[in-house]
């Protein structure tokens, strides 16, 4: 499985945009990123996804580099309670792969938003 | 939509006593389901998979004699932790997935279990 590797804390001030980064240098042609967020005592939170296209939805902006080597994460603008541990995670999008279906969760970005 | 539930949230019991979780998907029909484990401090570790209507597949070192999986409907998957010991306090999440969007994973709030 393409391994992932991320900041352990980031830091960012409310209102300001977070920008987190993920590298995942040995990803493969049929593997997504996808990004979670886990709020303290809480499931994990699904935030995005994409292929090799950036991508944008209501919570968060996800670009990818043109050799899909490395990703960010954009949070436009942070709230309070944006504060959470961020997951990059790299899986399989079909029958074949190793980490098809698999989620394989490393320890992540704690990013703190703070006034 | 993609809203799946977890109940109990939370649950002591006392040691050697067996515990039934169950993780429903409220507004899809889950082809697969996943539960996972989290220690304090630590990230998710996948425990096993499970498609409905067939046997679940365990990671390697669950006891799957231990953590029994049934996944009977399309909505609802429940994990029994037989003859709990206190080294099974732990806070089990379990995950649902739908073939036809794409198999994104979402995740129930989680069960705070703590054997006693």
């Amino acid at each position: 499985d393409a391994k992932t590797t991320q900041p352990p804390s980031m830091d960012c001030a409310e209102g300001r945009a977070a920008n987190l980064p993920c590298n995942h240098s040995t990803i493969s042609g049929n593997e997504y990123v996808y990004w979670y967020r886990q709020i303290h005592s809480q499931g994990p939170q699904y935030i995005i996804h994409g292929l090799k296209n950036n991508e944008t939805n209501e919570m968060a902006s996800l670009i990818i580099t043109e050799d899909r080597k490395s990703s960010t994460l954009i949070l436009p603008h942070a709230t309070l309670r944006d504060t959470a541990v961020y997951y990059c995670i790299v899986r399989a999008s079909n029958a074949g792969g190793t980490s098809y279906g698999k989620l394989t969760f490393g320890q992540g970005t704690i990013l703190t938003v703070h006034p | 939509g993609a809203v799946v539930s977890q109940h109990p949230s939370r649950v002591i019991c006392k040691s050697g006593t067996s515990v039934k979780i169950e993780c429903r998907s409220l507004d899809f029909q889950a082809t697969t389901m996943f539960w996972y484990r989290q220690f304090p401090k630590q990230s998710l570790m996948l425990m096993a998979t499970s498609n409905e209507g067939s046997k679940a597949t365990y990671e390697q070192g669950v006891e799957k004699d231990k953590f029994l999986i049934n996944h009977a409907s399309l909505t609802l998957s429940t994990l029994t932790v037989t003859s709990a010991h206190p080294e099974d306090s732990s806070f089990y999440i379990c995950s649902a997935s739908f073939q036809g969007w794409g198999e994104t994973q979402y995740f129930g709030p989680g069960t705070r279990l703590l054997v006693l």
